[in-house]
């Protein structure tokens, strides 16, 4: 069973940048499409933005243009996703979650087990 | 972007119970693509649902989904004590992806 593992919880200052990882189990980084998908507390999940390694081609929400950069490195297998000029309504869970690459945008299964960013 | 709307918030049933949740787009949602997700306290969200009604790989045939166009239909046909949890439903039809704000099923 594919697992996303995410790196650690993190406490940040307002104005600075927050970066975090996510590494897919078993072969499947080539192969899938693997999304950023945030959740304040007490509220519904929010899409970030997406990559797609194999291809190297990286979609963002509009709400995070020029805020976040996702990126891939091949050689390790894992996904990044850095968050810049934080303020406190970034304070949330962020989950790692794969796609298939069917569709331009697509459901998430599975998703990691999420890492809270805590900006104050 | 498509807007989400779930009802209702708050569902209180018992175990054995049947459980119907709903999902309105504010648009069409192209090809239905829906999908349903269940999130249990603390944990990350699990898919149950994609394409409105096909269930993902080791999901109990107890859940199931349905509609088209802005009107979606999760239904969980006897409620066993871990479906307790909150769900959501996501479309996937048009870019941005957006989810609703979410349907709490609780122990009654």
């Amino acid at each position: 069973q594919v697992q996303l593992v995410q790196s650690g919880a993190e406490v940040k200052k307002p104005g600075s940048s927050v970066k975090v990882s996510c590494k897919p189990s078993g072969d499947t980084f080539n192969t899938y499409t693997f999304s950023w998908v945030r959740q304040a507390p007490g509220q519904g999940p929010e899409w970030v933005g997406r990559i797609i390694p194999i291809l190297d081609v990286t979609n963002y929400a509009q709400n995070f243009q020029g805020r976040v950069t996702i990126t891939a490195d091949k050689s390790t297998s894992t996904v990044y996703m850095e968050l810049s000029s934080l303020r406190s309504e970034d304070t949330a869970v962020y989950y790692c979650a794969r796609g298939p690459m069917t569709t331009p945008t697509t459901w998430f299964d599975p998703w990691g087990q999420g890492t809270l960013v805590t900006v104050s | 972007e498509i807007v989400l709307t779930q009802s209702p918030g708050t569902l209180s049933l018992s175990p054995g119970e049947r459980a119907t949740l709903s999902c309105r787009a504010s648009q069409s949602v192209t090809n239905s693509y829906l999908a349903w997700y269940q999130q249990r306290r603390g944990q990350a969200p699990r898919l149950l649902i994609y394409g409105a009604s096909t269930r993902a790989t080791g999901i109990p045939d107890r859940f199931s989904g349905s509609g088209s166009g802005t009107d979606f239909t999760l239904t969980i046909s006897r409620l066993e004590p871990e479906d307790f949890a909150v769900y959501y439903c996501q479309q996937y039809g048009s870019s941005p992806s957006t989810f609703g704000q979410g349907t709490k099923v609780e122990s009654k």
